[in-house]
């Protein structure tokens, strides 16, 4: 089986631009978390989607969206970049939620200037 | 807030030594994950241990759950430059409802 891709791997951006960020989980996987990579804060949580549905969500300000779609690949959004949002951004995949093993992807950079 | 402390944050050491890298909160875990995260790739999952007191060996790693279940440590035997990576101990948060990742152990095995 293909693990999780996730595209672009690398991404510049200015401030206030916005960003779509696009995760292809395992195949049978329903379930899709998004997570936020810092030096400073380290790996946290962004939001979960299951069945096109946002499931549960992290601290994370509006600015961060996403959504699911039918096939279960997943888009995030990040409007009006600032420069904090600079990180790995990294999905992670599983057959039905957060409580199961999470199959990660390798990370997209994000550098905001 | 349930916070994980991971320690230390940086280790560098000889290959061919032992070590150990700890997990603790003040919270009580209804399981704990370890994951392996190595430069330019996504996390993996190495265990989830779930019973307090419950020691998991994975080749030359062992795992082990603290008996209250709010603390967790891995030790390494025999290190390998293999073993270089991040290491994150997790866990899910009020009812599954979003996951916590320490603040993570990164590990430099000299050859």
């Amino acid at each position: 089986k293909a693990g999780v891709t996730q595209t672009p791997r690398y991404l510049i951006k200015t401030r206030g631009q916005q960003v779509t960020l696009s995760c292809s989980p395992i195949s049978g996987h329903r379930s899709v978390s998004w997570y936020q990579q810092t030096p400073g804060q380290g790996l946290q949580f962004l939001f979960e989607y299951f069945s096109e549905t946002q499931r549960n969500k992290g601290n994370f300000p509006g600015r961060f969206s996403g959504r699911q779609f039918s096939n279960s690949r997943s888009e995030m959004n990040v409007s009006t970049l600032e420069l904090g949002d600079s990180a790995l951004y990294l999905c992670a995949s599983s057959l039905q939620g957060l409580e199961e093993t999470q199959y990660f992807g390798p990370g997209t950079r994000l550098l905001v200037l | 807030t349930q916070l994980l402390e991971q320690s230390p944050q940086f280790l560098s050491i000889q290959e061919g030594e032992n070590l150990t890298v700890y997990c603790n909160s003040s919270s009580v875990f209804s399981s704990l994950q370890w994951y392996r995260q190595e430069p330019g790739e996504g996390p993996v999952l190495l265990v989830t241990v779930v019973t307090g007191g419950e020691v998991k060996k994975l080749k030359r790693l062992t795992f082990q759950f603290g008996d209250a279940r709010k603390d967790s440590s891995l030790h390494i035997t025999a290190a390998q430059p293999g073993d270089t990576g991040l290491y994150l101990c997790a866990t899910q948060y009020s009812s599954a409802s979003k996951i916590i990742f320490g603040s993570g152990t990164r590990l430099s095995i000299r050859p």
